[in-house]
């Protein structure tokens, strides 16, 4: 059974950094892309940034978050990461990392349950 | 740009819920749609427009291509009151979604 489960949230004030980790069980976590998407409360949701499966590597950011965040995955623990930091408010959100296909194929079968990042003095 | 129509629905189980989303420039069959609970994760039910993900009831179907796209549900069941968003893949990035359609009961 295919299963990510995230984890790292938590209250940190603006200006901060966090870093998010999502595990990822379940299936051959090399062959796949993957991505963080991100919920602010009772909003819709919105695309953070995808990292295409380990033959590609490439790596890609919306706008509201390049250069502040970078996206990698530790192959060897099966974990995706999401380095955030130069913190701001507008940044609270639950974050989701999801499943994509191979390749570059941003087709999101599976997500994690969430963590919940709260960006507050 | 993704925008879905209606904001709300109201309906009662048993009835056919239909939903559009609409592409501001043609994506031509990359779309997507998700269901999302309170709480909960989104969940992917379609992709390609048409292609039913794993598991997904067969009372779920979706249409179109290029700019206009349709989710019907034939015949609501109580667990499918959500927020339905659409999602677009073909140009990216940035992947984008739709501002979401609320199925609530009538």
């Amino acid at each position: 059974e295919v299963q990510m489960l995230e984890s790292g949230g938590g209250l940190v004030q603006p200006g901060g950094s966090l870093r998010l980790s999502c595990a990822a069980s379940g299936f051959t976590f090399t062959t796949y892309a993957m991505t963080w998407v991100r919920q602010a409360p009772g909003k819709g949701l919105e695309w953070v940034s995808s990292i295409a499966d380990s033959n590609d590597g490439r790596t890609f950011y919306a706008d509201s978050v390049k250069g502040r965040f970078t996206i990698s995955r530790d192959v060897s623990k099966s974990t995706l990461f999401l380095q955030m930091s130069s913190l701001r408010v507008e940044d609270t959100a639950v974050y989701y990392c999801a499943k994509a296909g191979t390749g570059t194929d941003m087709v999101f079968h599976s997500w994690g349950p969430g963590t919940l990042v709260t960006v507050s003095s | 740009v993704l925008t879905q129509s209606p904001a709300t629905l109201s309906l009662s189980p048993g009835e056919r819920a239909t939903f559009s989303c609409r592409a501001s420039e043609s994506v031509f069959s990359y779309l997507a749609w998700f269901q999302q609970k309170p709480g909960q994760a989104p969940r992917l039910l379609i992709y390609d427009a048409s292609n039913r993900a794993t598991g997904i009831p067969a009372r779920f179907s979706g249409s179109g291509s290029g700019t206009d796209f349709t989710l019907t549900i034939s015949s609501l069941e109580p667990e499918d009151f959500a927020v339905y968003y659409c999602q677009q893949r073909y140009k990216w990035p940035p992947v984008t979604f739709g501002q979401g359609t609320r199925l609530e009961i009538k």
